[in-house]
């Protein structure tokens, strides 16, 4: 299943609200999720089944979509929130993931 | 406290093979349901999945590599391994292991912070 990420790059300010793009080559159902990547750190989950929030991933960010067609989106931006975001479906092997987005501060 | 940690040889040389160890603590990949994944990264590009393993040593490789590589455990010791045959500089990369929960769905919910790889002669 190929994942196509968009956009791949992000500008916006702190406070701004965001949203990336997140489409399969044929349906997954909801078995989509989330990563966060910042440099030094581990990869985090912040979103699995499309939309559940992993825990301790703050409110501001939400997921949606079913299908073929998935949302990440990041309400009220956050200093830490800048980062690098991958989805990844798991419906079937092999897992595959999308090429990520770079949110940058404006 | 879940906490996985990647080691492997640092560089290696092209035809030889890479071996990479995962340590992990906070879980068993003795508990039903359980799974440790590899996932690797070139630099500047996107994350590519290689193989998962089970707590009932159950295997997936990824089809693109899969006569190449090799996954294992060792249960008693909190560790898996994965092995990649005849490497080539396309296989530079930072490589992480990540832990697959045993809620039945297969993503990953903690991650290594992973170690790089480089294949040069």
């Amino acid at each position: 299943v190929q994942m196509t990420q968009s956009p791949s790059y992000l500008a916006a300010s702190p406070g701004e609200s965001v949203s990336i793009s997140c489409k399969a080559s044929k349906s997954i159902s909801n078995n989509l999720a989330w990563y966060q990547e910042k440099p030094g750190k581990a990869n985090k989950l912040l979103i699995h089944s499309g939309s559940t929030l992993q825990s301790g991933t703050p409110s501001r960010f939400s997921g949606s979509g079913s299908g073929t067609d998935f949302t990440l989106t990041i309400r009220s931006l956050e200093s830490e929130d800048f980062a690098v975001y991958y989805c990844q479906q798991y419906n079937e092997y092999p897992p595959t993931f999308g090429s990520g987005t770079k949110l940058e501060i404006k | 406290q879940v906490t996985l940690k990647e080691s492997g040889p640092g560089i290696l040389q092209p035809s030889q093979t890479l071996s990479l160890t995962c340590t992990f603590s906070g879980f068993s990949l003795s508990t039903y349901g359980m799974g440790v994944g590899w996932i690797r990264q070139p630099s500047g590009k996107g994350l590519e999945w290689l193989a998962n393993i089970w707590w009932d040593d159950d295997k997936y490789y990824n089809p693109s590599l899969k006569n190449r590589l090799t996954i294992s455990k060792d249960t008693s010791n909190n560790q898996a391994f994965l092995k990649i045959t005849n490497v080539d500089t396309a296989d530079t990369a930072t490589y992480y292991c990540a832990r697959i929960d045993n809620s039945g769905y297969r993503y990953f919910d903690y991650w290594g912070q992973g170690v790089m790889v480089t294949v040069s002669s």
